[in-house]
C-alpha cells in the first residue's frame, strides 16, 4: 500500500515563527503536492514538484516556499507564519505520467497560527 | 475559475438509501475524479473516468460523465452510516497541469 505519512498531525505556532512541515512518501512517486484545505474552499494548490529539487507555485504560493531534496521527501516552509494561515495542509504524491493520475493523500496536518 | 463545483454541499440520508451527489465544471477536461475524505483526514481516491467514457461502477459506486454539460455524479447505492465523509471532485484539464479539486460534498448517512 502507498504510504505517505506527514510530520504532525496537528501543530500551534506563534505568529513570525518558522514552521516546517514535512510529507514522506514510500512508493518511489515523482509527483508531490502541497495542499491547503479551508472550509468551503476545497483543496487549493500551494506548490507542486515533479523532480527533486524542482518545484513549481501552485495557486496560492504566497508565504510559503517548498524544498525537495530527495525524492520522497518534500517540505512545505512557512517563512513567518501569520494567523491567516491556519488550516490543513495536506500533502500528496502520485506516479510520473503528468499529475492526471491517482493522488495519494497523507492524513494532513491541522495549523493553529495564534 | 476553472474548479469543479458539487452539489449539494450537505446531503442527510437514512442507511440503505442511495446518495447521489453532482459535480459542474467549466472548461474541457481529460479526466474527471471522485475522492472521499473522512472527517479530518487525508483524501482517499474512489474512482476516474475519462473525457471518453459516460459511465464507470466500482461496487457500490457508479460515476455518470457527460462532456456535453460538463457534468458528473457520483451515486451510492444502498448507503451505509461507514459512507459518511465528504465527497470531492477532482478535474484535470485539457492543456493544464494540475488536477483542480471542487469544495465538496458532505454526506451524512443516519443508522
Amino acid at each position: 500500500d502507498v504510504k505517505v505519512t506527514q510530520s504532525s498531525r496537528y501543530l500551534v505556532k506563534r505568529t513570525g515563527e518558522k514552521v516546517f512541515l514535512e510529507c514522506v512518501q514510500d512508493m518511489d512517486h515523482e509527483n508531490m503536492f502541497w495542499y491547503r484545505q479551508d472550509p468551503g474552499l476545497g483543496l487549493r494548490l500551494i506548490y507542486f514538484s515533479y523532480d527533486v529539487k524542482m518545484k513549481e507555485k501552485g495557486d496560492i504560493p504566497e508565504g510559503y516556499s517548498v524544498s525537495r531534496e530527495k525524492k520522497e521527501r518534500f517540505s512545505l516552509i512557512l517563512e513567518s507564519a501569520s494567523t491567516n494561515q491556519t488550516s490543513m495542509y495536506l500533502c500528496a504524491s502520485s506516479s510520473q505520467g503528468g499529475p492526471y493520475n491517482e493522488q495519494f493523500f497523507g492524513p494532513g496536518t491541522r495549523l493553529t497560527v495564534l | 475559475s476553472q474548479q469543479g463545483e458539487e452539489d449539494p454541499q450537505a446531503l442527510s440520508i437514512q442507511e440503505g438509501e442511495n446518495a447521489t451527489m453532482n459535480c459542474s465544471y467549466k472548461t474541457s477536461i481529460n479526466n474527471l475524479q471522485w475522492y472521499r475524505q473522512n472527517s479530518g483526514r487525508g483524501l482517499v481516491h474512489l474512482i476516474l473516468i475519462r473525457s471518453n467514457e459516460r459511465e464507470k461502477h466500482s461496487g457500490r459506486l457508479r460515476v455518470t460523465l457527460d462532456t456535453s454539460k460538463k457534468s458528473s455524479s457520483l451515486l451510492i447505492t444502498a448507503s451505509r452510516a461507514a459512507d459518511t465523509a465528504s465527497y470531492f471532485c477532482a478535474t484535470d484539464h485539457t492543456g493544464g497541469f494540475k488536477t483542480i479539486f471542487g469544495a465538496g460534498t458532505r454526506l451524512f448517512v443516519k443508522a
